[in-house]
């Protein structure tokens, strides 16, 4: 069964603070692993795509791994701000245009 | 101003009726997609169009109709055969449909059935 899984399932962290969210995915084929953050009653914002080649890719203080073998993928946050409490969605897409959604990881940053 | 809009942002429906979910964008993408979200779930895809008059159905489409006779729109239309449509509604666009390109998000419809 093509699923999406995430842990937690909620995370509380000091502001200033790393932390790391999970997902594993049983999608096959695969093509691509996309992580989203959701505000509270807000659309998803993309943060990276990674291929099958990729293993890393950052975008600021995001950066998101790959392990295709495993079919792990990370989402590592480096001191965290207040502004990055919402839900974070990890997405495979399943060629030709399936896309297989997380049920997402709600992060909540306290000052 | 690019991006991609929805409207109502909050929307009531009694028992029975039909209503009509916009979405509009201006990003001059191809695709176009519809997505439902309810509380811990995933989205679930109801209906996307790789182009203009031409859509095909999600995973979750019965209750729904959808049309694509513009290139920026894609209403949305929840009839009274869906059984639970109280729901977050999440409307998407895309350049294209290739495997890298990007899902862009309007602000959501929440509906709620009364």
């Amino acid at each position: 069964k093509n699923q999406v899984e995430q842990s937690p399932q909620s995370l509380i962290i000091l502001e200033g603070k790393n932390c790391t969210l999970q997902c594993n995915y049983t999608v096959s084929p695969f093509s691509n692993l996309r992580w989203y953050k959701q505000d509270t009653g807000r659309g998803p914002v993309s943060l990276t795509i990674m291929t099958f080649s990729e293993n890393t890719k950052s975008n600021g203080r995001y950066t998101a791994t790959l392990d295709a073998d495993t079919k792990q993928s990370s989402l590592h946050i480096t001191a965290s701000q207040l502004s990055d409490s919402a839900s974070y969605i990890c997405v495979v897409r399943r060629p030709p245009y399936k896309y297989i959604f997380g049920t997402g990881t709600r992060l909540k940053v306290l000052a | 101003d690019g991006g991609i809009t929805q409207s109502p942002k909050y929307l009531f429906r009694k028992e029975g009726q039909n209503v009509t979910l916009s979405c509009e964008q201006n990003l001059n993408h191809d695709a176009m997609y519809w997505y439902r979200q309810d509380p811990g779930q995933g989205l679930r895809l109801i209906y996307y169009s790789q182009i203009v008059n031409d859509f095909q159905k999600g995973d979750i489409a019965e209750g729904y109709s959808v049309s694509r006779e513009k290139k920026e729109s894609f209403p949305l239309t929840v009839t009274s055969a869906q059984k639970n449509p109280t729901a977050f509604y999440l409307c998407a666009s895309s350049i294209g449909d290739r495997d890298t390109d990007t899902q862009y998000f309007g602000p959501g419809t929440r509906l709620t059935v009364l």
